[in-house]
């Protein structure tokens, strides 16, 4: 079954200060990769998407995550935090054929300290 | 960039009425629309797959009768929660898949409270 699980439902850093969240993935085969960031009801914004290639991906607002196949991993970092990076942040795994079908983990809720 | 909008942003309605919710690409096709549901401080849970000029493809568990979805144009796919009630309160998100970019967007998601 196709699944995605984000361990850390809610993590605190302080602003400037690295961070990565979590992201492991079970999946029948090759998938296709995203982190989605949401603020307060709003909708999700796309931060990158992995589907083959360099397994390092960059993405929008300074966030790169990287793919380790042997991990089933695709954490998501970014160097230096800024108040506004304050959101709920989402992986997801999909199909690499037809429409995009997405399995989301729970999400996990980041909080920056000033 | 893709835009995906939802109409109405938020809704209240009173027990047992229906409400319509809009989704629509603005700059791309979309075959393929999905709705999903997020509970407060939950993940999304996909309700369905909408599918332009056929019946949408539910997922197990979701009532089909309760949660009518119409994709009858390229552009716009609705969902109606019939005879609402409340424990049908919830953030509702579509997304689009842009046929020709192999990509998804989400519209910003309708806030619906039963009372």
């Amino acid at each position: 079954a196709q699944s995605v699980t984000q361990p850390d439902i809610h993590i605190t850093v302080s602003e400037g200060a690295s961070l990565e969240l979590r992201c492991n993935y079970s999946y029948g085969a090759t998938p296709y990769l995203f982190w989605y960031v949401q603020s307060p009801g709003q909708g999700l914004q796309l931060l990158l998407k992995y589907f083959s290639g360099d397994t390092l991906v960059q993405g929008i607002k300074g966030f790169e995550a990287e793919f380790k196949r042997s991990q089933s991993s695709f954490n998501l970092r970014k160097p230096s935090v800024h108040w506004s990076d304050a959101a709920e942040y989402f992986c997801a795994v999909g199909p690499t054929q037809g429409a995009q079908k997405l399995v989301f983990g729970q999400g996990t809720r980041l909080t920056i300290n000033p | 960039g893709a835009v995906v909008s939802q109409h109405p942003s938020w809704v209240i309605c009173k027990s047992g009425t229906s409400v319509k919710i809009e989704c629509r690409s603005l700059d791309f096709q979309a075959t393929t629309m999905f709705w999903y549901r997020q509970f407060p401080k939950q993940s999304l849970m996909l309700m369905a797959t909408s599918n332009e000029g056929s019946k949408a493809t539910y997922e197990q568990g979701v009532e089909k009768d309760k949660f009518l979805i119409n994709h009858a144009s390229l552009t716009l796919s609705t969902l109606t929660v019939t005879s609402a009630h409340p424990e049908d309160s919830s953030f509702y998100i579509c997304s689009a898949h842009n046929d020709r970019a192999y990509e998804q967007y989400f519209g910003p998601g309708t806030r619906l409270t039963v009372t």
